[in-house]
């Protein structure tokens, strides 16, 4: 398994700004995602955060809104940004933990929960 | 249609009863299953994952797979208050996992 951190776990933000939410690892890891999961449903996949390199969206999901950082093997960032109330949303990130077995199962963060007013 | 489809629920189960959660995919190629559980509040939490046809057991949990029908399922024995949860179903093919909406769980005292 993995160690996730995120920060912050939550905030209240106005309408316009931005707000980058982190994520550490505490071991190097191949895959991190970012998701999101709006009240009351399932999660819905962001983006793949590449370590060096771009992110890479999932339709629906843009660079300019959601940009995103992973500079190392153990962390990254999520921005969202220009918020609107329909960003109020839990953003988790995940990694994908190969064990011996290759069973590439993912694991949570704690989540960060935005309002957006 | 949804690739992934489960019954939103609640489900009720009195407590000690067995739960049981149904999960259907759409993309036949998928190779490995899994099941979250996720209180309110907190985040997913894995509790099982399957890769063959056939049961698996952990403990109160089995899991149950059968790729020719594109189903899992998981059920919970001897359920407990403690069990009164939202179970995702996560499905991945090639790359990214898809996320189930979830059903959930209430155990009745």
């Amino acid at each position: 398994s993995a160690v996730i951190s995120q920060k912050p776990s939550r905030d209240i933000c106005q309408r316009g700004t931005s707000l980058t939410i982190q994520c550490q690892v505490d071991s190097q890891v191949t895959m991190m995602f970012w998701y999101r999961q709006q009240p009351g449903q399932s999660l819905t996949l962001i983006a793949t955060a590449n370590q060096g390199s771009e992110a890479t969206y999932e339709s629906g999901f843009v660079i300019d809104k959601f940009p995103i950082s992973r500079p190392n093997l153990t962390f990254s960032t999520l921005t969202v940004s220009n918020m609107s109330p329909e960003d109020s949303s839990i953003y988790l990130c995940s990694v994908e933990v190969r064990a011996p077995a290759n069973t590439g199962e993912l694991f949570f963060g704690e989540g960060s929960r935005l309002t957006v007013l | 249609q949804k690739e992934v489809e489960q019954n939103s629920g609640p489900l009720s189960v009195p407590e000690g009863a067995i739960a049981s959660l149904n999960c259907t995919y759409s993309d036949r190629g998928s190779q490995s299953f899994f099941w979250y559980r996720q209180y309110s509040g907190k985040s997913p939490e894995l509790i099982m994952f399957i890769y063959s046809n056939g049961d698996k057991e952990d403990g109160r949990f089995t899991a149950q797979l059968n790729k020719a029908s594109q189903y899992v399922s998981l059920l919970i024995r001897d359920s407990q208050p403690s069990d009164s949860a939202t179970y995702l179903c996560a499905v991945r093919g090639w790359g990214k996992l898809q996320f189930g909406a979830g059903t959930q769980v209430v155990v009745t005292p």
